[in-house]
């Protein structure tokens, strides 16, 4: 059974850092991309990263490149987000997500519960 | 980027009705392979989205056969041909032909 556990999440103040990080297990971890999506309270679904399965890829939306940087640690079945200069709109449920292969994007077939990051002074 | 435009946002659906989801895209979104990375989520209340749907009318393990999707190019539809109280919840498309990714606004089914 496929199984991801987001932690990492909590209060920082606005150009404050936070590192996320996703527990994956039930599956080959390095054989598959992984991304991570967020949620705004009351507010849809926005991508912010993926990651090809070896770690030598990597993508991002406008809003977070340059702050956010993805990574992953095979041996450790674990995915990372570092996220620094926090503003108070990247306030949002983050959720990991598995993708469909190595360097296959846009699937999404899995998803973690969610950890909370709140922005605010 | 790709925008994906959903109608309604707002679906009030009696029990054993069906109801019908429209996700219309600003581009193709076939892929140079020839796959439309069309994909739809539901997100019921207090829980992560789950993936019911993907390249436009497969269903996932587990979906309940009510669930269908259909459509191509730009215009894709989830259908639930007998809504059922567990179905409440906001239901969005995304794609993932093109970067970055990008989700519809959502849609919100409640029973009436």
């Amino acid at each position: 059974e496929v199984q991801l556990l987001e932690s990492g999440g909590g209060l920082v103040q606005p150009g404050g850092s936070l590192r996320l990080s996703c527990v994956a297990s039930g599956f080959t971890f390095s054989n598959y991309a992984m991304g991570w999506v967020r949620q705004a309270p009351g507010k849809g679904l926005e991508w912010v990263s993926d990651i090809s399965g070896s770690g030598g890829n990597t993508f991002y939306a406008d809003s977070v490149r340059g702050r956010f940087t993805i990574s992953r640690d095979n041996s450790k079945n674990t995915l990372y987000l570092q996220m620094n200069s926090l503003r108070v709109e990247d306030t949002a449920v983050y959720y990991c997500a598995k993708e469909g292969g190595s360097g296959s994007y846009g699937h999404l077939d899995y998803w973690g519960q969610g950890t909370l990051v709140t922005v605010s002074s | 980027d790709v925008v994906l435009t959903q109608s309604p946002l707002s679906l009030p659906v009696t029990l054993g009705q069906p109801a019908s989801i429209s996700c219309r895209s600003s581009q193709s979104l076939v892929y140079s392979d020839g796959i439309t990375y069309l994909t739809w989520f539901q997100q019921r209340p207090g829980q992560s989205p789950r993936r019911l749907i993907y390249k436009v009318s497969n269903r996932d393990s587990g979906v309940p056969d009510r669930f269908s999707g259909s459509g191509s190019g730009t215009d894709f539809t989830l259908k639930i041909s007998r809504v059922e109280a567990e179905d409440v919840g906001v239901y969005y498309c995304m794609q993932g032909t093109r970067w970055p990714l990008t989700f519809g606004q959502g849609t919100r089914l409640e029973i009436k």
